[in-house]
């Protein structure tokens, strides 16, 4: 059974950090690619991040440009993603999700959601 | 970037109702559309791959169409299960931008 199970979310300050990670488990790991999705609370989802199975391809959402890092270990079946000089606007539950390559790039395993709080 | 634009943003209809929800791209993404289906505090469930094939498990109520820039997702008979938010999103190109989602309530 496919699981993903995100973790590390909590109450940060404007301008810190937070790590966030995503434990896959279930499927061979390093064959797929992955993203972080977010959900500010009352909004829409908006796609943050992406990082293909070797991590050679990686991309992120202008908004988050330049302050997020994504990785990934594929020998811990782990995700992550590093959250640097956080806004209040970065409030949200963060989803990780598995895209699949072979059904036109959509996401049928998605984690329940860590929330993150960007709050002095 | 490409736009997704959903309509309309929110919806009210009666069980048993038949009805459908409008996505476009702001350039032509080929059937790279998912469709989500999401109820509050739950992660998206995806419904719809590729505009127009239904998922394992989704029930064939769900239908999907369209290519290029215009899609649809239509729910033939609506049920009590089915009120949630749905949204779209293509998979072309990144960023793999959504629809702002389509709340469906019950009348």
């Amino acid at each position: 059974e496919v699981q993903l199970v995100e973790s590390g979310g909590g109450l940060v300050k404007p301008g810190g950090s937070l790590r966030l990670s995503c434990a896959a488990s279930g499927f061979t790991f390093s064959s797929y690619s992955m993203n972080w999705v977010r959900q500010a609370p009352g909004k829409g989802l908006e796609w943050v991040s992406s990082i293909s199975g070797s991590s050679s391809y990686i991309y992120y959402a202008d908004s988050v440009k330049g302050r997020f890092t994504i990785s990934r270990d594929n020998a811990k079946n782990s995700l992550y993603l590093q959250m640097n000089s956080l806004r209040a606007e970065d409030t949200a539950v963060y989803y990780c999700a598995r895209e699949e390559s072979s059904s036109w790039y959509c996401s049928e395993y998605w984690g329940q959601g860590t929330l993150v709080t960007v709050s002095s | 970037d490409i736009q997704m634009t959903q309509s309309p943003s929110s919806l009210s209809a009666s069980v048993g109702d038949r009805v459908t929800i409008t996505c476009r791209a702001s350039q032509t993404i080929s059937s790279y559309l998912n469709w989500y289906q999401q109820k509050p505090g739950k992660a998206p469930k995806l419904l719809i791959y590729a505009a127009s094939s239904l998922q394992s498990g989704v029930p064939s109520r769900f239908s999907g169409s369209g290519s290029g820039t215009d899609f649809t997702v239509t729910i033939s008979s609506l049920q009590p299960e089915d009120f949630a938010t749905y949204y779209c999103q293509q998979s072309y190109r990144t960023p793999r931008t959504f629809g702002q989602g389509t709340k469906l309530e019950i009348k």
